[in-house]
């Protein structure tokens, strides 16, 4: 079985100040983690995933991700909030037997004051 | 622009309606998806389609009716709809054994 958690379900950060949103994993086989973004009323964009290979990985709008198996982590950062940073961000899980089944978890609110 | 395209953005309908929506993806993706998301949640699966046949339903009530015409296609039909059944409808699409789903925007989908 899978899942994640995102602890925090709201956060806000001030414009320039460093972004962490954190996301934990649960999963008995190797996973591919997402994080996807979505702002009001729009479908879900993805940010950056890990499958294999490199454990920092970076996404669009500066955003980037370490995968710490250690930890089952798999924390957002960004180092400067922007105002356009502001919307839903949600972590996934899926397995790679490629079910291509995704877990999210509940999902962080992110408000950046100006 | 995301490349996976839902119609349509905004439905209201009765709860006697029979209505459709519709999703198209041009990208050779061979899974589809559909996913319901009420305000503030994450999207929960419905169904999933692989190779235009039904992979996974997960539960989903018989008056939700998906259908994979091709592989590029995939359509939700509704009948007898209840308020509780009003959230925003998502399509996806992935290239099988990547893990990464493509969203569309989705149809907000309202009950009365």
């Amino acid at each position: 079985a899978q899942s994640v958690t995102q602890l925090g379900s709201h956060v806000s950060v001030s414009e320039g100040a460093l972004v962490l949103l954190r996301c934990n994993y649960s999963s008995s086989v190797p996973p591919y983690l997402f994080w996807y973004v979505q702002y009001p009323n729009q479908g879900l964009q993805l940010l950056l995933k890990y499958t294999t290979g490199a454990t920092l990985v970076k996404g669009i709008n500066g955003f980037e991700a370490e995968f710490k198996k250690s930890e089952t982590s798999f924390h957002l950062t960004k180092p400067s909030a922007h105002m356009s940073d502001a919307a839903e961000y949600f972590c996934a899980v899926s397995d790679q037997t490629g079910a291509n089944n995704l877990f999210f978890g509940t999902g962080t609110r992110l408000t950046v004051i100006p | 622009d995301t490349e996976v395209t839902q119609t349509p953005k905004h439905l209201v309908m009765g709860m006697t309606n029979k209505k459709s929506l519709k999703c198209e993806q041009h990208m050779g993706h061979r899974a589809m998806y559909w996913y319901k998301q009420k305000a503030k949640k994450p999207p929960e699966l419905m169904f999933v389609y692989s190779y235009e046949k039904l992979s996974i339903n997960e539960s989903v009530p018989s008056r939700f009716s998906p259908e994979c015409p091709n592989s590029s296609l995939l359509n939700l039909h509704l009948h007898a709809l209840q308020p509780e059944d009003s959230a925003l409808y998502l399509c996806a699409s992935s290239r099988k054994g990547t893990g990464e789903l493509f969203f569309g925007e989705g149809s907000r989908l309202t009950v009365l």
